[in-house]
């Protein structure tokens, strides 16, 4: 089994819809993050949670909402899609320290009609 | 703005030839350096974290080296294989203001290994 999850793999939503991405870990590890990419792009950063009860907004963070429902789960949320949000989104763990790696599930594609 | 480049943005290769990648980052405030290797339809799978000017690490055929000083790491591949082929992502985090462990990515140099 993966040692992060997300759901769904794939999403194809119509404008204004909302949505919730999910992603759970099996790792232990206190920190959570949400990343975008985009064709042509770089991964960027939309939220991220050092622990139950820190929530910090990445660089990206407009029309987007999370919620750590738990040190294992730490969910996404679009609350009311618009088409420039289509893109690929992944869900990342890691340690606490200064040379611990980001552990990555394995995507959510979401389309925006 | 803090940004990360790397060059080149894509590579052919021929199976056995070896190659380099180039990873440019701001130098102050250094933190960490991560490298990732990104097969299509798969996640990215951390291969190094350096936090040390002059680290150099090695898994099996690709090594890493770092200069904090100058703001730029190396990423080797000795005697490339088809399945080399992937999109190799750097990464830094810089250690103020609450930073740490906050990526900020390039965009990739896409490797190209042909049998």
């Amino acid at each position: 089994d993966a040692d992060v999850t997300q759901t769904p793999r794939n999403r194809i939503t119509k404008t204004g819809k909302r949505i919730m991405l999910e992603c759970s870990q099996t790792k232990g590890h206190d920190r959570m993050y949400w990343y975008r990419q985009d064709p042509g792009l770089g991964l960027r950063l939309i939220y991220y949670s050092f622990d139950v009860k820190d929530i910090n907004k990445g660089e990206i963070s407009d029309g987007y909402s999370v919620s750590r429902q738990a040190q294992a789960k730490f969910s996404l949320s679009l609350e009311s899609a618009i088409p420039n949000q289509t893109a690929l989104y992944f869900c990342a763990t890691s340690g606490a320290g200064r040379g611990q790696p980001q552990h990555f599930g394995d995507g959510t594609r979401l389309s925006i009609l | 703005i803090l940004n990360v480049e790397q060059s080149p943005q894509s590579l052919h290769v021929q199976e056995g030839d070896s190659t380099n990648f180039t990873c440019s980052f701001p130098s102050s405030n250094f933190y960490a350096l991560h490298w990732y290797r990104w097969e299509t339809a798969k996640s990215p799978e951390a291969l190094f974290v350096m936090t040390l000017n002059g680290d150099e690490k090695k898994k099996g055929r690709i090594s890493a080296t770092l200069n904090t000083k100058e703001g730029y790491s190396y990423l080797y591949i000795k005697g490339s294989q088809p399945e080399d082929s992937a999109t190799y992502l750097c990464a830094f985090t810089i250690g103020s203001g609450g930073a740490t462990n906050k990526l900020i990515f390039g965009t990739g140099t896409l490797l190209a290994v042909q049998p």
